[in-house]
């Protein structure tokens, strides 16, 4: 089945800190996407970060990177040096090519908190 | 500034009652979605369009219906408004083609049925 799994609801981490999100994904596909969105409070989706199936280097914007292992199919968001203003649901997507048609299938997402 | 405009941020129905939702891009994007997010379960796909006049389902079809007479419209109608269709709704688009750009999203509209 192709699926992401998100296993932590919630993280509470300090300001400035660094934080990693998990994000694991079940796909017999060879060619699928990987995406990160940031949702506040607003309800937006905010398009983070991508990874592609066949890129060699992991992505990175900022102060986000995804720590991409294939082999063991996951893709962890890692932000560095956290601020009050990252504090918001976080969700992991996988892009499919399923009978001729895309689809983003989402985790379940983690609700980061950030203390000052 | 591009943008995937959701017309009603929050709405409160009566089961039964035929709801629309509406949703407008401004990116002449061929790829038009909409999802459902509940609590624990993220977003899950109802419907998606790749053209003009046409749809394809998602994963949780049932009791919903959609339609897409002009590029930069999609609407999400919710034939006979049930309780278990509370939930938030969220419109994307996208370009066509496999691309890193990820889907443009909407604010969402926050749907109550009563």
């Amino acid at each position: 089945a192709q699926k992401i799994t998100q296993t932590q609801p919630g993280m509470f981490v300090q300001e400035k800190e660094a934080v990693t999100l998990d994000c694991t994904y079940d796909t017999s596909d060879q060619s699928y996407g990987l995406f990160w969105y940031k949702q506040p409070s607003s309800g937006e989706m905010i398009f983070l970060i991508y990874q592609g199936s066949y890129d060699e280097q992991n992505a990175t914007e900022g102060r986000y990177s995804l720590n991409f292992q294939k082999a063991r199919k996951s893709a962890n968001l890692v932000i560095s040096a956290s601020q009050l203003g990252d504090s918001a649901m976080y969700f992991c997507a996988m892009r499919l090519l399923i009978q001729g048609a895309q689809k983003l299938v989402f985790g379940q997402g983690t609700r980061l908190t950030i203390n000052p | 500034d591009v943008k995937v405009t959701q017309s009603s941020r929050y709405l409160v129905k009566r089961t039964g009652e035929k709801v629309f939702l509406e949703c407008v891009q401004d990116m002449d994007h061929e790829n038009m979605f909409w999802y459902r997010q509940d609590p624990g379960l993220g977003l899950r796909l109802i419907y998606f369009s790749y053209d003009v006049k046409m749809k394809e389902k998602g994963d949780i079809p049932e009791g919903y219906s959609v339609s897409r007479e002009k590029k930069e419209r999609f609407s999400l109608i919710l034939e006979s408004a049930s309780t278990n269709q509370t939930s938030m709704y969220l419109c994307a688009s996208s370009p066509p083609g496999w691309h890193g750009y990820g889907y443009t999203f909407g604010s969402g509209t926050r749907l109550t049925v009563v």
